[in-house]
């Protein structure tokens, strides 16, 4: 059954912490993205994947680090720098990359992590 | 700048009738607008794609407009069922995300 995990659901992390989200697909997908939702908005870009050992900064990727070491995976690396780290974490992955279109439009989302700073 | 926006935060609709959300965009160039629908604490799932060559796409009970001149794009859900109760986000190109308008379907 092909898809998109994300682990764990819930975190919780001390102030000062480094904290990785993990993301594996089994979609054979080319491309992976890292977003972020906060109450009340849409979802923010944090960093993009479209292909194995590439990968781009989106809209807020400061306080942030990735790395795709393998097409299946696309950790998520939360560091002391990030400012408001406390969010819900959506990773999603899809054939084609941002720009491409047709068949390879869709995005699939994991079921999400939420990560609480204490 | 590219935006995608979503002035509406929330709708609210009667079960059976139609549901209208709206999301207008800035700046023009060849691209393709996806809408999204998301659960609380889950993961948001595709619903529909149009591509900017094309005025409408239909997939079922949904069905969206695109008005290239006016710069804006509308879902229609119909019939409107309460399992529709959700966030609906427009997206642009796949990263460029609206804030969402909360839909609740009333039986």
């Amino acid at each position: 059954d092909g898809g998109i995990t994300q682990s764990p659901k819930y975190l919780f992390r001390k102030e000062g912490q480094n904290v990785t989200l993990s993301c594996e697909q089994n979609l054979n997908h080319d491309a992976m993205y890292w977003y972020r939702q906060d109450p009340g908005q849409g979802l923010r870009l944090i960093y993009y994947s479209q292909i194995v050992n590439d990968f781009q900064k989106g809209d807020i990727a400061e306080g942030y680090s990735v790395s795709r070491e393998k097409k299946e995976s696309f950790p998520l690396t939360v560091t002391s720098a990030q400012k408001n780290p406390t969010a819900f974490y959506l990773c999603a992955s899809s054939r084609g990359g941002w720009a491409s279109g047709g068949s390879y439009n869709e995005q699939f989302f994991g079921p999400g992590t939420r990560l609480t700073v204490l | 700048d590219q935006q995608v926006k979503q002035n509406s935060p929330s709708l609210s609709v009667q079960e059976g009738r139609i549901s209208i959300l709206n999301c207008d965009y800035t700046n023009s160039m060849f691209d393709y607008f996806l809408w999204y629908k998301k659960y609380p604490a889950e993961g948001p799932t595709f619903l529909i794609s149009i591509s900017s060559i094309k005025d409408k796409n239909e997939d079922g009970r949904f069905t969206v407009f695109l008005n290239k001149s006016a710069k804006h794009l509308s879902l229609h859900i119909v019939p409107s069922q309460p399992g529709d109760s959700a966030v609906y986000f427009c997206a642009r190109c796949k990263v460029i995300f609206g804030p969402g308008t909360s839909l609740s379907v009333i039986p």
